[in-house]
């Protein structure tokens, strides 16, 4: 069972470099969500999309774009890569809003030098 | 903005002791969610509350969620090693994560 699939799960970008981090789930939820998790934080909410076309800002989007063309794939881009996005990113799907569990991928390991 | 905060922020114990958690904010929630999430990998659920004053039991863990629906505490009895992680209460709606409480429980 895939569930959430992030790709790729590790990589170093220079400052001012883009690149775009890949999300895809096989669970046919509708509702994806875009984290950033600091060493010893919690979880702090990027974007998120509640279905296919639609998206919207968390608490932290500066930096930071996304797009769903698709239900299945969320992509994070981010341009002129700063070290304060240096952090580990996780991806989650859910089916239902109101009291839906989020399923989440393995994360991906980001460092801006 | 719904502030989520959890208390302690770390705590270590030993193996067979039993310890408290907190989740608390100033606002009311419809529902909250507690995960746990261990070193390398994403959180996974252990629990939704939805009605002020439940109590649900998941083995050794009990979760509250208090008679207002402005907090939530995760009681464990008889920690183990396999306790040990990161442990976050999430507004449902919301989409929001307190900062966690990272458990360490030693053998």
């Amino acid at each position: 069972n895939a569930g959430v699939t992030q790709t790729p799960k590790f990589r170093i970008l220079k400052i001012g470099q883009s690149m775009t981090l890949q999300c895809t789930q096989d669970m046919n939820h509708n509702y994806m969500y875009w984290y950033r998790q600091d060493p010893g934080m919690g979880l702090k909410l990027i974007y998120y999309s509640v279905g296919a076309g639609i998206t919207d800002k968390g608490e932290v989007p500066n930096g930071y774009n996304v797009s769903r063309s698709t239900t299945e794939d969320f992509p994070l881009r981010l341009e002129l890569a700063a070290p304060s996005q240096t952090s580990v990113y996780f991806c989650a799907s859910s089916l239902d809003f109101n009291t839906g569990e989020l399923f989440f991928g393995e994360g991906s390991r980001l460092t801006v030098l | 903005t719904q502030l989520l905060e959890q208390s302690p922020q770390f705590l270590s114990i030993q193996e067979g002791e039993n310890l408290t958690v907190y989740c608390n904010s100033s606002s009311v929630f419809s529902s909250l969610q507690w995960y746990r999430q261990e070193p390398g990998e994403g959180p996974v659920l252990l629990v939704t509350v939805v009605t002020g004053g439940e109590v649900k039991k998941l083995k050794r863990l009990t979760f509250q969620f208090g008679d207002a629906r402005k907090d939530s505490s995760l009681h464990i009895t008889a920690a183990q090693p396999g306790d040990t992680g990161l442990y976050l209460c999430a507004g449902v709606r919301d989409m929001r994560f307190g900062a966690g409480t990272r458990l360490t429980v030693k053998p």
